[in-house]
Order: C-alpha cells, then structure tokens, then sequence
C-alpha cells in the first residue's frame, strides 16, 4: 500500500478561496519533504523543500506568501494555496524523505487541484 | 542548478520491441538517477534507479545504463507490453540534497499490441 498519501487527492474552489492539501508519511518518520507543481503534460517541477519544525526553503519564482507550507510534524507536511485563481489549477505532488543522508524517498499520489 | 534534458518526448513501439529513453544531466555532483513512471492522474512511482558508483543496473525487463564522464543515463525497457504504456520521467540528485529531484520533461511511451 501507499506510504505516502496525499488529501484531497482532487478538489475544486471558487476563485479567491485557500486549499489546503495534506501530505502524510504512513509508515516512516519523514524529516524532509518536498512539493511539486505538475502542469498537464509537463514535468514535475519543484515549489519548495520543507524540513519538520523548520521555516520551507521555496524554489525560485515560487511565492512563499502564495503557497504557504508547513512541517509541523515528521509524518505531516500541509500546503495552503491562498487566494487560489485559475493560474493555480495544477497536479500538486509530495514526496516525504526518511532520516539519514540517503533515507528513503516515496511519492504520493498527488492532489488535483481545479480552481473556478 | 542541475539540467535534466530527455529525450525522445513520445515513443510508440510494438509489443514485444524495446524501448530506449535518454537522459543527459549537468551537475557533476549529481550522483543519484532514478526513474519514474507515472500514470495518467498518478503519482510517479519509481521503477529503477542507479547511483554514480556504478555503470548499469537491471531489474527483469528494465535495465538503466550511465555513464559519468558524458554525462548521460538510459532507461532501457525490453519486451515491450501494453500496461507498460505510461509517461516515463528521468531525475537527477545528489547526496547533498537528498531527494531533491531535478526530472526530465517526460516521455510518453505508447505499446501498441
């Protein structure tokens, strides 16, 4: 089964409304987890790494007030879209990182999101 | 930062051919190649991967190839079946940053039977 899941795995929103969109490690302690952005037909690109009980290290171009990341566990990472628009209609994946240098990596299975 | 470039974007084969899929990456320090499969509205799940240390590595009909000093990694798929129709994505990491993953654009395998 999954080791990674992700909720919703599709949700829908009015313009100008936040989505908030879980990630959670089921069978390991993630210490780091990460957060991609997939449009339709492109390549995962990555938003931002966050580390459990630390502030989220986003990629360029991507705004932290945007898309709000938090850590607060090392099995639970959350990823706030506010004021979602249309732009912001995407296939959100995570990935949740075990502990060690090379620990265990596994993706979950992404959250669809569509904003009206 | 790390480049990942794939190539070819789609690839049709007949069942039971093979299917090669290529990676180039810049960043000497990357020491870490996985591959990924991902179905439509999925996640990517991983199927192979390889670290610097060594050239080729297989897995029944999936094998992946690298060679360091050009720079380059293959994905290659023998026997061909339907169900391994998928989009198949390369990536590129190091130790240092662990998980990070820097992914190729993506190439759309369709087997025809």
């Amino acid at each position: 089964g999954a080791v990674v899941s992700q909720h919703p795995s599709w949700v829908i929103c009015k313009s100008g409304t936040s989505v908030k969109i879980e990630c959670r490690s089921l069978d390991f302690q993630a210490t780091t987890m990460f957060w991609y952005r997939q449009f339709p037909k492109q390549s995962l690109m990555l938003m931002a790494t966050s580390n459990e009980g630390s502030k989220a290290t986003y990629e360029q171009g991507v705004e932290k007030d945007k898309f709000l990341i938090n850590h607060a566990s090392l099995t639970l990472s959350t990823l706030t879209v506010t004021s979602a628009h249309p732009e912001d209609s995407s296939f959100y994946i995570c990935s949740a990182r075990g502990r060690g240098p090379t620990g265990e990596l596994f993706f979950g299975e992404g959250s669809r999101l569509t904003v009206l | 930062g790390e480049n990942v470039e794939q190539h070819p974007s789609t690839l049709s084969v007949q069942e039971g051919d093979s299917a090669v899929i290529k990676c180039t990456y810049s960043d000497s320090a990357s020491n870490y190649f996985p591959w990924y499969k991902q179905e439509l509205g999925k996640g990517p799940q991983l199927i192979i991967d390889i670290r610097s240390n060594v050239g080729e590595k297989k897995d029944q009909r999936i094998a992946v190839t690298l060679n360091k000093t050009a720079k380059h990694f293959s994905l290659h798929i023998t026997e061909t079946q339907p169900e391994d129709s998928a989009v198949y994505f390369c990536a590129a990491s190091s130790t240092d940053s662990w998980g990070k993953f820097q992914f190729g654009a993506g190439t759309q395998v369709v087997v025809t039977p």
